[in-house]
């Protein structure tokens, strides 16, 4: 059964552009979160997709936006890209949303420098 | 609001136990989690305990919980240099939101 599939790996961006990161979960799976990594903040929510809707968001500015498809898979996109937005942004698959111990799996992460 | 909190690095030789700590918040926590990141990885799933249990067994791991503290601990049993990597701990709330909420990771760095 294939993991949870991140494209691209690394990619870099220069300030002021804009970046969409894309997401295939587990297959079965039909919750889809995405989380910041960075060295100085830890691993911080961004947002969780289910059904195509938005279930639960962090306090990330408006400039970070998701969007999941019919068939589960997501993108994130990151508009008008300043310098601390460089991060490893790990996407997580679960089967379903809004219990606890619904156990979430991870990809192996986007890698974002801002330059 | 929850806060999971965990030491920044650990080191141990290779062949000894090693216990990664960590210490959590929210007392509604139904589910807590071990996560591993090795370099230039994602988070794998290591294991996971249900707040109802004191401990579980996995192989060279097993996980300790003190609801009564709100401490949770892993240990590797004859740690290799292949477990260095960082350890993240989380715990998964039961009421409101239910995302769980990472700790900061601990660096495990095996020495032979």
């Amino acid at each position: 059964k294939a993991g949870v599939t991140q494209t691209p790996r690394y990619l870099i961006k220069t300030r002021g552009q804009q970046v969409t990161l894309s997401c295939s979960p587990i297959s079965g799976h039909r919750s889809v979160s995405w989380y910041q990594q960075t060295p100085g903040q830890g691993l911080q929510f961004l947002f969780e997709y289910f059904s195509e809707t938005q279930r639960n968001k962090g306090n990330f500015p408006g400039r970070f936006s998701g969007r999941q498809f019919s068939n589960s898979r997501s993108e994130m996109n990151v508009s008008t890209l300043e310098l601390g937005d460089s991060a490893l942004y790990l996407c997580a698959s679960s089967l379903s949303s809004g219990f606890s111990g619904n156990t979430i799996y991870f990809g192996e992460g986007s890698w974002l420098t801002v330059v | 609001g929850e806060d999971v909190e965990q030491s920044l690095f650990l080191s141990v030789r290779e062949g000894d136990s090693s216990v990664i700590n960590c210490t959590y918040t929210d007392s509604s926590s139904t589910y807590l989690y071990w996560y591993k990141q090795e370099p230039g990885a994602g988070l794998q799933l290591l294991t996971y305990i249900f707040s109802n249990m004191d401990m579980k067994q996995d192989q060279r791991l097993t996980v300790l919980l003190n609801k009564k503290d709100k401490h949770l601990s892993l240990r590797i049993a004859d740690t290799q240099t292949g477990d260095s990597a960082i350890y993240f701990c989380a715990e998964s709330p039961s009421g409101g939101s239910y995302i769980p909420t990472f700790g900061r990771g601990t660096s495990l760095i095996v020495h032979p």
